[in-house]
């Protein structure tokens, strides 16, 4: 098994500009989570999803969107970006069977806007 | 509310001594707690658990942490430092309800360097 993986691994976005974050996992978790990891901070939940088609707002929604139309994939989309958006963000999966706190996390995905 | 302050940003040690990494949280509920490591361009990944069994927790690599409601602490521990130690260590608590969700509150993080 691959895990979860993320796409790309460091993207550099001009300020407005838009772009979508791929994340995908083949462990077939039901749910599914994007964090941003700012500078000497803790990771922070933008969104999440507990299966396809249903997804909900974390700690820091605002200039992100997602969609969740497969168990497979979770998109995180950016439309008009942002300085405040420099971050690397992270997805996440895991199992309502067993304990949906045991996450798995992707490697990340480094974002500058400048 | 739910928080967790990990006390120290960054912990040195030398091969083959002791770690002590600080975790204190506040809950108004009975808390679960985490261990998650990152290493570096990598991943977090889940050293351990106390979700309100045995109070002393083992996890992998030789990680342990203890539950004291006194306290309120989750110090994690590991006798004898080794060079892969060396990465980012986050507190984790879960939020009250989170069990059906899995919404984490992480701390900020814990450098772990490891001298040779």
């Amino acid at each position: 098994n691959a895990g979860v993986t993320q796409t790309p691994k460091f993207r550099i976005l001009k300020i407005g500009q838009s772009m979508t974050l791929q994340c995908t996992q083949d462990m077939n978790h039901n749910y599914m989570y994007w964090y941003r990891q700012d500078p000497g901070m803790g990771l922070k939940l933008i969104y999440y999803s507990v299966g396809a088609g249903i997804t909900d707002k974390g700690e820091v929604p605002n200039g992100y969107n997602v969609s969740r139309s497969t168990t497979e994939d979770f998109p995180l989309r950016l439309e008009l970006a942002a300085p405040s958006q420099t971050s690397v963000y992270f997805c996440a999966s895991s199992y309502s069977e067993r304990d949906p706190r045991t996450q798995y996390f992707g490697p990340g995905t480094r974002l500058l806007v400048l | 509310a739910q928080s967790v302050t990990q006390l120290d940003s960054h912990v040195s040690v030398s091969e083959g001594t002791p770690v002590l990494l600080r975790c204190n949280y506040s809950s108004s509920y009975s808390p679960s707690l985490f261990w998650y490591v990152q290493h570096p361009n990598k991943g977090l990944q889940l050293l351990l658990k106390y979700t309100s069994a045995a109070t002393l927790v083992k996890g992998i690599n030789g990680f342990e942490a203890e539950f004291k409601k006194s306290e309120t602490s989750f110090h994690l521990t590991k006798p004898s430092a080794h060079m892969s130690d060396a990465a980012e260590y986050f507190c984790v608590v879960s939020r009250s309800g989170s069990s059906n969700t899995g919404k984490l509150i992480f701390g900020q993080g814990t450098t772990l360097q490891v001298k040779p």
